[in-house]
């Protein structure tokens, strides 16, 4: 069983159009992240939840709307789609951090495409 | 500010030789180090971490000293196989609220040639 999974793998898609990207975790974890990686390989978080609180927001525009329906699950929506969102985005989850150093496991990556 | 500086690549070495990829921090507190592989087309793995000074990670021959002093958490490796060719990310967490975030370097690919 894959502990981060997230869907779609691969989404070529139109500008303005809103599109959503799925993420789920079997290991029971806490916390869960949403991480970009640009086309220079570039890696920056974008948003943290907490027991579904938002906890982290990185200056992300807000066309980008994180939803955490349960601690399970943190899916990515994005609105009115940009050539420049053009990125592979990366799930992730981690155990809440009472000390530091929890390892955060990383899904396989979501590449969007946006022409 | 927190920060991770690695070295700039591409790295290109032959099966067998000797590796070492460096990676510097700046950081407020005492943060935990990471490193990151991400294989062709597929998404980020653990290699190894440390969580103090001193301690040192290890995995798949792989291994990485946590230096306060010089501020560093170089990776190295003895002897580099084909199938290490990848890119590798390193990565200082810090802690916001009830989460925690890592800080990644702009990372270093790695070809080994037969």
């Amino acid at each position: 069983d894959t502990a981060v999974s997230q869907t779609p793998k691969y989404l070529v898609t139109q500008m303005g159009n809103d599109k959503s990207i799925k993420c789920e975790q079997n290991l029971g974890h806490d916390t869960m992240y949403w991480y970009k990686q640009d086309s220079k390989k570039f890696l920056k978080i974008m948003f943290s939840y907490n027991n579904k609180e938002l906890i982290i927001n990185e200056t992300v525009p807000n066309r980008f709307s994180p939803k955490s329906p349960d601690k399970a699950h943190l899916n990515l929506h994005i609105n009115s789609l940009e050539l420049g969102d053009s990125a592979v985005y990366f799930c992730a989850s981690s155990q809440e951090p009472r000390i530091s150093g929890n390892t955060i496991y990383f899904g396989e990556g979501s590449w969007l495409t946006v022409v | 500010g927190n920060s991770v500086t690695q070295m700039e690549g591409p790295v290109t070495l032959s099966e067998e030789a000797f590796l070492t990829i460096n990676c510097t921090y700046t950081a407020t507190g005492y943060p935990s180090l990471f490193w990151y592989v991400q294989y062709p087309g597929e998404g980020l793995q653990l290699l190894l971490k440390a969580t103090k000074a001193d301690d040192k990670g290890s995995n798949k021959g792989f291994e990485a000293t946590y230096r306060k002093e010089t501020t560093s958490f170089h990776l190295e490796k003895g002897s580099v196989q084909v199938s290490d060719s990848a890119v590798y990310f390193c990565a200082l967490s810090v802690r916001v609220g009830g989460s925690e975030k890592l800080v990644f370097g702009k990372g270093t690919k790695l070809t080994v040639n037969p």
